[in-house]
C-alpha cells in the first residue's frame, strides 16, 4: 500500500502569511493526488486535483505543485476563512490513502 | 446541484450490524465511482470502500470481509452493509462521489457508534 506522509501536523500562521504544506508518497503516484480542506463538523472540500489543478470555485490563492513523490499545497496569502485542517490523498490505485492532516491555526 | 444524503448511522453493540444508505441526486449516478470514507472522533480521514460504474468493489484491509458496498443505479442509492462491528469502527461515515477519481462531492456524514 502507498503511504502518504504529510507535514507539518500543525502550523501556526497569521492572516496574510504564505503557507506551505507538504505530502510525500512512499512510491510514485504520478500526479494522482488531491488536496482537501475540512472545517470542524463539516465534510471535506476538494481544493486541488491531479496535483496542481484548481477545483472550480476555489480561490486562486490556493495552488498545488509536485516534484517526484513530493507534493505541496501553498496558500499564497492566508485569509481568515482558511483556518482549517488540510488533507492530501492519493488515488493512484486502491487502497486510497490520506495524509495525517495539517491543522492551520491562528498564531 | 449535486446532493448526497447519508443516513443509517446509530448506536450498535460490538458484533452487531448496521446498513448505511446514501441518496444521490443532481448527477448521473450510474456514471461515477462512489465511495465511503470515515473519520473517527478527533482523527483523520480513512478511505473505507469504493464501487465502480461496473460494480467492481474495493475495500480497506481494516473492513475487508466485514463490510459490503453496493449500489442501486435505478434508485440512485449507495449502501454500506457493516457486519461484525468493532469499537474501532466508531466514526462519521461519509458518502463520496468521484469525478475522475478525486472526490468532488461529499455527503454530510452519518455517525456510527459501536459500544456496549
Amino acid at each position: 500500500d502507498i503511504q502518504m506522509t504529510q507535514s507539518p501536523s500543525t502550523l501556526s500562521a497569521s492572516v496574510g502569511d504564505r503557507v506551505t504544506i507538504t505530502c510525500r508518497a512512499s512510491q510514485s503516484i504520478s500526479s494522482w493526488l488531491a488536496w482537501y480542506q475540512q472545517k470542524p463538523g463539516k465534510a471535506p472540500k476538494l481544493l486541488i486535483y491531479k496535483a496542481s489543478n484548481l477545483e472550480s470555485g476555489v480561490p486562486s490563492r490556493f495552488s498545488g505543485s509536485e516534484s517526484g513523490t513530493e507534493f505541496t499545497l501553498t496558500i499564497s496569502s492566508l485569509q481568515p476563512d482558511d483556518f482549517a485542517t488540510y488533507y492530501c490523498q492519493h488515488y493512484h490505485n486502491y487502497p486510497w490513502t490520506f495524509g495525517q492532516g495539517t491543522k492551520v491555526e491562528m498564531k | 446541484e449535486v446532493q448526497l444524503l447519508d443516513s443509517g448511522g446509530g448506536l450498535v453493540q460490538p458484533g452487531g450490524s448496521l446498513r448505511l444508505s446514501c441518496a444521490a441526486s443532481g448527477f448521473s449516478f450510474e456514471s461515477y465511482v462512489m465511495s465511503w470514507v470515515r473519520q473517527a472522533p478527533g482523527r483523520g480521514l480513512e478511505w473505507v470502500s469504493s464501487i465502480t460504474r461496473t460494480e467492481t468493489t474495493y475495500y480497506a484491509d481494516s473492513v475487508k470481509g466485514r463490510f459490503t458496498i453496493s449500489r442501486d443505479n435505478a434508485k440512485n442509492m449507495l449502501f454500506l452493509q457493516m457486519n461484525s462491528l468493532r469499537a474501532d469502527d466508531t466514526a462519521v461515515y461519509y458518502c463520496a462521489k468521484s469525478v475522475t477519481l478525486e472526490i468532488d462531492h461529499w455527503g454530510q456524514g452519518t455517525l456510527v457508534t459501536v459500544s456496549s
